[in-house]
């Protein structure tokens, strides 16, 4: 059974730092790595989708890396602002990605 | 173009009573997916399905039912609601093209609080 975890579990960071998130996953035999944010009382939206053949994604200030090899991921993320201040959450896409693991997200704050 | 709507966005249920969460997507999407979100976790599978008329359980089918008679809809039922079954739940559509899942998109969820 797929299994994900994020490290931290909350992080706090002054505006203007640039951050990692972590991602680990027990099963390497995954079709798919996203991450999502979510807001307060909101939905999912989705950040970063990376297919298994690929090592990373880029988005805007936003870069996913994946290593299968070692069953992680990371999301960094450069010159925070507080916008993006929200729950980040990752998940592992098994049968052809459509059925996702999610880990149970990392609380960031951006200070202003 | 809406996206993934759901409705009610809150609902108190009594123990015992049944009750059904609505779902419906605009974008043509073949794939539909329900979670449940408890405090302080991540998003577990209830039930997808990848096309009107197929479904199939995720890792937390149990006290619910599912149908998919249209692409956009795709309904929850709760029969004999729980405590335990006091969560947020989450609707979410994905296309799948030439053997690709593509993102997930979710709607806003629904609280329920089973009292």
């Amino acid at each position: 059974k797929q299994e994900v975890t994020q490290i931290p579990a909350a992080l706090s960071v002054p505006e203007g730092e640039n951050l990692v998130l972590n991602c680990s996953f027990t099963d390497s035999a995954i079709y798919n790595l996203q991450w999502f944010r979510q807001d307060p009382g909101k939905g999912l939206t989705s950040l970063l989708l990376i297919q298994s053949s690929q090592r990373e994604q880029t988005s805007g200030r936003l870069n996913a890396s994946l290593d299968k090899s070692s069953g992680r991921s990371t999301l960094y993320i450069a010159a925070s602002q507080p916008g993006d201040s929200a729950t980040y959450l990752c998940a592992a896409g098994e049968t052809s990605g459509s059925r996702l693991t999610f880990g149970e997200g990392t609380q960031l704050t951006v200070n202003p | 173009n809406a996206g993934v709507t759901q409705t009610p966005k809150f609902r108190i249920l009594k123990i015992g009573q049944s009750m059904t969460l609505q779902c419906t997507q605009d974008m043509n999407h073949n794939y539909m997916y329900w979670y449940r979100q408890d405090p302080g976790m991540g998003l577990k599978l209830i039930y997808y399905s990848v096309g009107a008329g197929i479904t199939d359980k995720g890792e937390v089918p149990n006290g619910y039912n599912v149908s998919r008679s249209t692409t956009e809809d795709f309904p929850l039922r709760l029969e004999l609601a729980a405590p335990s079954q006091t969560s947020v739940y989450f609707c979410a559509s994905s296309g799948h093209r030439a053997g690709v899942t593509e993102t997930q998109y979710f709607g806003p969820g629904t609280r329920l609080l089973v009292l």
